[in-house]
């Protein structure tokens, strides 16, 4: 199975700072990834696909980026709704498998 | 509305069974990939299987193989996870999620895009 590595495990930034979330496959995906927000006590929701697809609805200040094995979630600026747990997921093979999660938490 | 709800959650046995339900409405099931995912207490989400529109193919994590049987009903626009020799590291909040469907260049990606709001499967005796 891919294993799927994120970093940080947790984060503390203010409003209006720039966030970034890495994920590193253990082999090559190609772009084969996407980015999920999950709040607390809530079911994920999906914010990027393909690595750099924004879904519908999601608010610009998000984006992803990379293929391969490295990848990037962007938040621009930080909102207090941002306060979140994400995951990045990838669709290469089966089983599909899921980063650890990073934690965000507002200052 | 859109919207996706499971039911069939509960408390069951070591070696027990339970069938998970995700009923839909609002849209039409039938052309979409459609997958479990669970979420231990305190812990990360992991993927558990996916059934394909017609139900003709599934692929489902090891650690369930043998044990969980993902299967739909698309006159019913539903789909169910039978669990069964439940353990229990079983224990955990189980999510269906939609495929809503992203290709781009006539590559399709994965794309969850519909989540129910999950029901707790707790296995302890």
């Amino acid at each position: 199975a891919i294993r799927m590595t994120q970093s940080p495990s947790s984060l503390s930034a203010s409003v209006g700072d720039r966030v970034t979330i890495t994920c590193r496959a253990s082999q090559g995906i190609r772009n084969e990834l996407g980015w999920y927000q999950q709040k607390p006590g809530k079911a994920p929701k999906l914010l990027i696909y393909a690595a750099s697809s924004l879904q519908s609805g999601v608010p610009s200040r998000f984006s992803g980026s990379g293929s391969g094995t490295d990848f990037t979630l962007t938040i621009s600026s930080l909102q207090p709704d941002d306060l979140a747990t994400y995951y990045c997921l990838h669709d290469y093979d089966y089983p599909r498998t899921f980063g650890q999660g990073t934690k965000v938490e507002i200052k | 509305e859109v919207q996706v709800v499971e039911s069939g959650g509960g408390l069951a046995q070591p070696g027990g069974s339970l069938r998970l339900s995700c009923a839909a409405s609002g849209f039409t099931l039938s052309s979409h990939w459609i997958s479990w995912f669970r979420q231990a207490p305190g812990k990360g989400l992991e993927w558990v299987a996916n059934i394909k529109e017609d139900g003709s193919l599934t692929n489902t994590v090891e650690s369930v193989k043998g044990r969980f049987t993902i299967s739909r009903d698309n006159t019913k626009n539903s789909l169910y996870l039978q669990m069964n020799s439940l353990r229990v590291e079983d224990t955990a909040v189980y999510y269906c999620a939609i495929d809503t469907g992203a290709c781009i260049n006539r590559i399709c990606y994965d794309a969850y895009g519909i989540w129910g709001q999950g029901t707790r499967v707790t296995v302890s005796s």
